[in-house]
């Protein structure tokens, strides 16, 4: 079955600088999603990504996914302390009833 | 905004005792799911759940777990005998169709001693 790879596994940003956080899956994806989560608190969404070469913004926050659909990137321009979280992709597998298997998370601190 | 309700938001259980979680999707949605994440791992996939009948089940899902959708607006988990291991956050979800925004509950925290 379909394996979500995230990296990095931890990332400690100074306030105001940018990032990246990684999502690779060995196979096609069929549907992308970025989720932010508060340790042992709900997920809250981010957003959806479902075609090759696709691009989302919303505030501070960019999601891309590849023209292959095999991987996508978060980017988080000018870090602020309410970044600060797990941020986890889930990917909907091909012809399932859109289940979502999920990556391990990137944990992100926020240095002041 | 409409929103995904969870209850209850933590509830501690004794090993052997039936827990039944409850969630309210967003009125318009056909499909449910139910999602659990032990502390400090995976979010991993229970079941889901649409035109009132199990569409697809992990194997985590097994005999102990059952889900119900009793009227047109709840939908519940039940954990008929509930073990240590069942310790954990466990996330309802729904959307309307696919594709489309999978919506998430705040989660019930389960926890078994």
């Amino acid at each position: 079955s379909q394996e979500l790879e995230q990296s990095p596994q931890s990332l400690i940003v100074q306030e105001g600088k940018n990032l990246t956080i990684n999502c690779t899956s060995s196979k096609t994806l069929y549907g992308l999603y970025w989720y932010k989560q508060k340790y042992g608190e709900g997920l809250i969404f981010l957003m959806m990504l479902q075609k090759g070469g696709e691009e989302k913004s919303h505030e501070k926050i960019t999601a891309k996914l590849d023209e292959k659909k095999q991987q996508s990137s978060l980017h988080i321009t000018a870090s602020q302390p309410s970044h600060a979280g797990i941020y986890l992709c889930g990917a909907a597998e091909v012809d399932s009833n859109y289940q979502l298997i999920w990556g391990a998370g990137t944990k992100l601190i926020i240095k002041p | 905004e409409p929103e995904v309700t969870q209850t209850p938001s933590h509830q501690v259980t004794q090993m052997g005792q039936e827990v039944i979680l409850r969630c309210v999707p967003i009125s318009n949605h056909l499909y449910f799911y139910w999602y659990r994440q032990i502390l400090g791992q995976k979010v991993e996939f229970l079941v889901s759940f649409y035109n009132n009948e199990i569409s697809e089940k992990s194997e985590i899902f097994d005999d102990q777990f059952s889900v119900e959708r009793p009227d047109g607006s709840n939908f519940t988990l039940k954990i008929r005998s509930t073990k240590l291991e069942d310790s954990a956050m466990y996330f309802c979800a729904s959307r309307r169709g696919p594709p489309g925004e999978l919506f998430f509950g705040e989660g019930s925290r389960l926890t078994v001693l």
